[in-house]
């Protein structure tokens, strides 16, 4: 039940652009995406809903193809902030159905 | 705003022992959930509850309990503590099951 995400890591510099992305082995009814610093908690960034309903921060962008059950997170023009990990969790209607993927490492470097 | 809180942040216990994390939001949100954060498994969802005296389990429930009898905390107990409990437990909360918001924390080894 636990969606995959892709790439485990990565490595950018300031500037360049990524992409990560989730896939789930089951239907979906929402994505959500989280970022969490080392030793801090999670941070929600995004929620893309079955239907085309997304709700996030403005400079974060993600994509949500309901036939495939994938979701995809594009981050651009990369900042030192953005380094941490990134978490996509997938829900069904009811909130004892929401499974976290393991993780995407990012790190950005000067 | 003190918002999510979590308590205690550090717990060292020993196997067998009876552990309470305690959950506290100031939001008055409906859902409240735990996790545990383990290296290799990300955040898996221990128990879920969408208002007070509702909860369900979730993906990993064995070993746990958990009561809500007010909408602002949500304890979660370890009846007999294993080993393979010690992790980094997280209490969030969410009034409408899309933005959650999560609490500091709590780093627990059980000895």
């Amino acid at each position: 039940q636990q969606p995959v995400q892709s790439p485990q890591a990565v490595i950018l510099r300031e500037g360049e652009d990524a992409v990560i992305n989730c896939s789930s082995s089951k239907a979906l009814y929402s994505v959500h995406w989280y970022r969490q610093k080392h030793g801090e908690a999670p941070v929600f960034l995004m929620i893309l809903l079955k239907g085309g309903e997304q709700k996030g921060h403005e400079k974060i962008s993600a994509s949500f193809n309901e036939k495939k059950q994938q979701s995809s997170l594009y981050l651009t023009a990369s900042q030192l902030s953005y380094s941490g990990t990134y978490f996509c969790g997938t829900g069904r209607r009811t909130g004892n159905q929401f499974y976290f993927g393991t993780g995407t490492s990012l790190t950005v470097i000067p | 705003d003190a918002g999510i809180t979590q308590s205690p942040r550090y717990k060292i216990t020993e196997t067998g022992r009876q552990v309470t994390l305690m959950c506290h939001q100031t939001w008055s949100h409906s859902y409240m959930f735990w996790y545990r954060q383990d290296l290799g498994h990300g955040l898996r969802l221990i128990y879920y509850s969408a208002a007070a005296d509702i909860t369900d389990k979730g993906e990993v429930p064995d070993g746990y309990v958990v009561s809500r009898s007010k909408t602002e905390n949500f304890p979660l107990t370890l009846e007999s503590a294993t080993r393979s409990q010690t992790s980094v437990y997280f209490c969030a909360s969410s009034q409408d099951l899309y933005e959650q918001y999560f609490g500091p924390g709590t780093r627990l080894t059980v000895t």
